[in-house]
C-alpha cells in the first residue's frame, strides 16, 4: 500500500531538546512539505522541498529545520529555539506545484 | 502573499438540513482544492476545481468555483454524521499551496 508514514504519533519533549519528527512516502512523489496545525488555524508550512537535496522555508521556519537526502524521506527537527512546539504536525507529498497532496497522520508534540 | 479565507470558522448543523462554506480569495486562483478533516484525523483531498465556474458533485457534496475564479463553495445536502470534520479549502501561491483555516462542521443528530 502506498503511502505517507509520520512517527511518532505522539512525542513529548524536554526544555532545551531539539527532538526530530519523521516522515517517509513510498508514493514516488518529489516534493514534500511539513505543516503545522494549532486549534482553530488550519495548516502553516514550516518547510517545503520540491526536489532531492533541496528545500525551502515556508511561512513558519524559525526553530525548526529539515533535511532531504532521499527522495522518501523529509524528516523535521523541532529545535530548542522553537518556544512554543505544543501543535500538530503533518507532513504531506504529492508529484510537485499545484498537484493535490496527500498527508500522513501526523504527529502531536507535546511539552513536559 | 495571496491567502484564501474560509467563513465561517464553525457549523453547527442539524442532521438532514443543508449548509454551505465559503471560500474567498483576492486574487484570482487558477484552481481550487478542497480537503476534509475528520476529528483526530488528517486531511484528505477531495476535490479540485480548474474551470470558471465549474462544478462538480460527489454524492450529498457539490463543489463550485467562481466565475472570476476568486471564490468557491462546498454545499452539503442533507447532513448526515459523517460529514463531521474540517473542511479546507486550498490555492495555489508560488508553487505551493495555501489552506484556509477551515470550516468546521458538527451535527446535532
Amino acid at each position: 500500500d502506498g503511502g505517507i508514514t509520520q512517527s511518532p504519533k505522539y512525542l513529548f519533549r524536554k526544555e532545551g531538546q531539539n527532538v526530530t519528527l519523521s516522515c517517509e512516502q513510498n508514493l514516488n512523489h518529489d516534493a514534500m512539505y511539513w505543516y503545522r496545525q494549532d486549534p482553530g488555524q488550519g495548516l502553516r508550512l514550516i518547510y517545503y522541498s520540491q526536489i532531492v537535496n533541496d528545500f525551502q522555508k515556508g511561512d513558519i521556519a524559525e526553530g525548526y529545520s529539515v533535511s532531504r537526502e532521499k527522495k522518501e524521506s523529509f524528516p523535521l527537527t523541532v529545535t530548542s529555539a522553537q518556544k512554543n512546539p505544543t501543535a500538530f504536525y503533518l507532513c504531506a507529498s504529492n508529484l510537485g506545484g499545484y498537484q493535490p497532496q496527500h498527508f500522513g497522520d501526523g504527529t502531536r508534540l507535546s511539552i513536559l | 502573499g495571496q491567502q484564501v479565507m474560509q467563513i465561517p470558522q464553525y457549523q453547527h448543523v442539524q442532521e438532514g438540513e443543508d449548509f454551505t462554506t465559503y471560500c474567498n480569495s483576492s486574487t484570482t486562483l487558477s484552481n481550487i482544492q478542497w480537503y476534509k478533516q475528520r476529528p483526530g484525523g488528517h486531511p484528505v483531498f477531495l476535490i479540485q476545481l480548474v474551470k470558471s465556474g465549474e462544478v462538480k458533485k460527489q454524492k450529498r457534496l457539490t463543489f463550485q468555483f467562481g466565475e472570476a475564479k476568486k471564490n468557491s463553495s462546498l454545499h452539503i445536502t442533507a447532513t448526515q454524521t459523517t460529514d463531521v470534520g474540517t473542511y479546507f479549502c486550498a490555492g495555489p501561491r508560488d508553487y505551493k499551496l495555501s489552506f484556509g483555516a477551515g470550516t468546521t462542521v458538527t451535527v446535532r443528530a
